[in-house]
């Protein structure tokens, strides 16, 4: 069964920083594109970034770029995203979700349970 | 950056009613990148349809999609009591790989 599971979400305060894991079962992450996608409390699902198999390309959404950085140890099946300097605007769900590979990897076929980042004072 | 428009806000129906979702983009998605998505309380998205009108793994055909250019829509031919949620496009064309707003279905 393919599985997603985030973790390393919580309470932070502005300008600190937080990293968050997702650890795949059921699947070699190594074969597929992944993502981090956000939703705010109550709002819309946003993008926020994308990593290729192999790591390269990699892209953001402007509202996290230079701040958030994604990564993937295929050796150890997880993908990461590192978020510094946060912002009280970054609160949100954090799922990371995999690409299906008829969409170019670039549409969303398994999804993770969610990690909640709260950035407040 | 690519702008998705979805419509109604909210929908209101009954169980076994049919139901259509529009989603209209600002630019025209060419070779039809676009996903629809469902989202139930408290649970994470699920992939209904990709390519426009494909449908994904394990998703019943009383779901499709339409469309091309900038004007898709999705289609449900008779509403289930897992059907009340939340339904969401996507364009996956261009990055930033934007999503619409959202269209509630509720039941009536």
């Amino acid at each position: 069964e393919v599985q997603l599971v985030e973790s390393g979400g919580g309470l932070v305060q502005p300008g600190g920083s937080l990293r968050l894991s997702c650890a795949a079962s059921g699947f070699s992450l190594s074969t597929y594109n992944m993502n981090w996608v956000r939703q705010a409390p109550g709002k819309g699902l946003e993008w926020v970034s994308y990593i290729t198999s192999s790591g390269y390309p990699i892209y953001y959404a402007d509202s996290v770029k230079g701040r958030f950085t994604i990564s993937r140890d295929n050796a150890k099946n997880s993908l990461y995203l590192q978020m510094n300097s946060l912002r009280v605007e970054d609160t949100a769900v954090y799922y990371c979700a995999r690409g299906l590979p008829y969409c170019g990897g670039d549409c969303y076929d398994s999804w993770g349970q969610g990690t909640l980042v709260t950035v407040s004072s | 950056e690519f702008v998705l428009t979805q419509s109604p806000g909210t929908l209101s129906l009954s169980p076994g009613e049919r139901a259509t979702l529009s989603c209209r983009a600002s630019q025209r998605v060419s070779s039809n990148y676009l996903a629809w998505y469902r989202q139930k309380p408290g649970q994470a998205p699920r992939l209904l349809i990709y390519g426009a009108s494909s449908r994904a793994a394990d998703i019943p055909d009383r779901f499709s999609g339409s469309g091309s250019g900038t004007d898709f829509t999705l289609t449900i031919s008779r509403l289930e009591p897992e059907d009340f949620a939340v339904y969401y496009c996507q364009q996956y064309l261009t990055s930033p790989y934007t999503f619409g707003q959202g269209t509630k279905l509720e039941i009536k």
